[in-house]
């Protein structure tokens, strides 16, 4: 068990260009969360998955953003015409939903810097 | 949606203090976890805590429903306690939970040698 992997770790990346990243959860985990964090301030849910199925989508979730989850096991976040507002940590998280504990294993993170 | 606030916002100790942190949070829920986030940035699970207490070495936490919050204890602290404590919540249904966590601003805490 490698623990939750996310590639890159750092993104600079121009305004309006697109962006994607990779979560690759436990392998025993079925759900599969993204989350965005800024400055200061706590995650904040954007999406989640259980096996292949995206179960909840959050408002903040905007059409530029679209994630995947093929076959229940990696996990992609894609970012269309990137703005600067952007910019911010992005977290993926994993779980085994029906044990008992459904504590979250988080990944390192990819930092996400447009300019 | 669920409101969660952590207190206190800033906290600082000598080593070797114990301290006790604060979450409350505005509904029912059947996900609590507390998380340690290091100066390096990475989430670490500390507990899972919907209800009741639970103990992991010098840390604890108590989790009571009914009157929405749970503390988290640290005890002896050490400088590599430091950093950025959140509390994050969730709801669901029959026992399950819905997935989403809702995270609280988090209590910074800095312990000095």
């Amino acid at each position: 068990d490698t623990g939750v992997s996310q590639d890159p770790r750092h993104k600079i990346t121009k305004r309006g260009q697109n962006v994607t990243f990779r979560c690759d959860p436990i392998s025993e985990h079925n759900r599969l969360y993204w989350y965005r964090q800024t400055l200061g301030q706590g995650p904040e849910f954007l999406t989640y998955f259980q096996n292949e199925a995206q179960l909840e989508k959050s408002r903040l979730l905007s059409d530029r953003f679209s994630a995947e989850r093929p076959k229940g096991s990696f996990s992609t976040l894609e970012i269309q015409r990137t703005e600067q507002g952007d910019s911010a940590m992005y977290l993926c998280a994993s779980s085994l939903i029906g044990r008992a504990n459904y504590g979250y294993t988080f990944g390192s993170g990819t930092r996400l810097t447009v300019v | 949606g669920i409101q969660v606030e952590q207190s206190p916002p800033d906290l600082i100790l000598q080593e070797g203090a114990n301290s006790t942190l604060r979450c409350n949070f505005s509904d029912s829920v059947n996900n609590l976890q507390w998380f340690h986030q290091n100066p390096w940035g990475q989430l670490i699970n500390l507990f899972y805590i919907p209800s009741g207490t639970k103990q992991n070495g010098r840390l604890s936490a108590t989790t009571v429903a009914t009157e929405r919050y749970s503390l988290l204890y640290i005890s002896s602290s050490q400088t590599t306690d430091s950093g950025v404590y959140f509390c994050a919540v969730g709801v669901g249904a029959g026992g399950t939970s819905y997935g989403k966590l809702t995270f609280g601003q988090g209590t910074i805490l800095t312990v000095h040698p």
